[in-house]
């Protein structure tokens, strides 16, 4: 089993929509995670990031967590084509300090006019 | 916020050549710094962990006497990629260590080699 699992998609939505990219990780002590952006050949660029269970909304993101369900997910509401790229989440696991990411392999966003 | 420069930005190289990818910190002195890689349609995966003025630290699965690190300033992390194969050819990426974990990211490198 993956450390940090996602769907590689692509999730097809059309602008305006609301985008629902899902997470799921397999450490149950995690601490903190994290959403990122990634544009085809550039670094990732954090969205957000939630530690503790349920609701964080930043703008038209908003990111959910559920530790006992172990699965993390993100919104992205009035979905707009800029929005198109990938998004790869990431956790920081118990066993790993304060220093360590575990990165999913990313969930491919596609927004159409 | 902290920026990080990352140098070059793209590379190509013949096989058996090594590489040398520059990670600048710009505006705070980064004690400590990640090396990521990450292959086509994969995750980032963590290669190593500099540290300024001792040994870095590496991933398990990760030559240390190929992929050479170092981080002798508080602005400055360097790695090497040494004796260049086809099969090394990835995305790099540098993140310095900061107060935020994860906030900031090199522009990474495409190494290419050939």
């Amino acid at each position: 089993q993956k450390e940090v699992e996602q769907n590689s998609g692509p999730l097809s939505v059309p602008e305006g929509a609301i985008a629902s990219l899902n997470c799921t990780y397999s450490d149950r002590g995690s601490q903190s995670f994290f959403w990122y952006r990634q544009y085809s050949g550039k670094s990732p660029e954090l969205i957000m990031f939630i530690y503790s269970n349920g609701d964080k909304e930043d703008g038209r993101f908003t990111a959910q967590l559920n530790k006992a369900s172990q699965y993390v997910s993100l919104l992205i509401r009035d979905s707009q084509p800029s929005d198109s790229a990938t998004y790869l989440c990431a956790v920081n696991p118990v066993s790993g300090g304060y220093n360590k990411l575990i990165f999913g392999a990313g969930t491919r966003l596609a927004v159409h006019p | 916020g902290a920026v990080v420069s990352q140098h070059p930005s793209r590379v190509i190289c013949k096989s058996g050549t090594s590489v040398k990818i520059e990670c600048r910190s710009l505006d705070f002195q980064a004690t400590t710094m990640f090396w990521y890689r990450q292959f086509p349609k994969q995750s980032l995966m963590l290669m190593a962990t500099s540290n300024e003025g001792s040994k870095a630290t590496y991933e398990q699965g990760v030559e240390k006497d190929k992929f050479l690190i170092n981080h002798a300033s508080l602005t400055l992390s360097t790695l090497t990629v040494t004796s260049a194969h086809p099969e090394d050819s990835s995305f790099y990426i540098c993140s310095p260590r900061t107060d935020n974990l994860g906030a900031f990211f090199g522009q990474g490198t495409r190494l290419t080699v050939v």
